[in-house]
């Protein structure tokens, strides 16, 4: 099984900063890794699909990069609704597996 | 509008069995590969099962043999079998849509639907 690891567990970060939140995989995922972001009493929302696809309607602040084992999602320039919950979740082909991370809290500084 | 709406949820006690449904609209269900996702309160998400276009089904060894996931593309509906519950089962559960193609994302997610195990 594939452990994805994020880090920080949380990040303090001011309103206009950039923020940058990690995620590893225990294996090659190659760019078999999205993102999502979750509100509290809220659904996940899809952000990056592909390692560093904006889905559908998510502004151009967020970006992701990386392959391999090692992804970054960025928040160039944070805004007072992007304070949130962030997973990555991988997926192995075969077989079938989706694993998330255990996520990383972005709160206000 | 592309829509998911999860049902069923709600109390059972250890060992028992519950059926949760999930109501598709707005987009051709019977096209896309579906999942359940659950989220114990104030944790991390966990994939749960999927089931492709054809009926293939996956799950992971946490629920495998427990868990039936189905659908009835007909009726635009997803559905979980969960038997043998526990009380570690115990958590929100959504249902997602994986988007077409490659690369791999559950792009429309329900709101979500509470399962609670205990005696």
């Amino acid at each position: 099984e594939i452990v994805m690891t994020q880090s920080p567990a949380t990040l303090s970060v001011s309103p206009g900063e950039r923020a940058t939140l990690s995620c590893r995989a225990s294996q090659s995922v190659s760019s078999n890794l999205a993102w999502y972001q979750q509100k509290p009493g809220q659904a996940p929302r899809l952000l990056i699909y592909g390692a560093s696809t904006r889905a559908t309607g998510i502004p151009a602040r967020f970006s992701g990069s990386g392959s391999g084992t090692e992804f970054t999602l960025t928040i160039s320039s944070l805004q007072s609704e992007d304070f949130a919950v962030y997973y990555c979740q991988q997926y192995n082909n075969w077989p079938p597996e989706y694993t998330f991370g255990q996520g990383t809290k972005l709160e206000i500084k | 509008e592309v829509q998911l709406v999860e049902s069923g949820g709600g109390l059972v006690q250890p060992g028992g069995s519950l059926r949760l449904s999930c109501a598709a609209s707005g987009f051709t269900f019977s096209s896309y590969d579906m999942h359940w996702v659950r989220q114990a309160t104030g944790k991390g998400l966990e994939w749960v099962s999927a089931i492709g276009t054809a009926g293939d089904t996956y799950y992971p060894g946490s629920v495998k043999g427990r868990f039936t996931i189905s659908r009835e593309n007909a009726k635009n509906s997803l559905y979980l079998q969960m038997n043998s519950l526990r009380a570690g089962d115990t958590a929100v559960y959504y249902c997602a849509r994986e988007r077409k193609g490659y690369p791999k994302a559950f792009d429309i997610w329900g709101q979500g639907t509470m399962v609670t195990v205990s005696s």
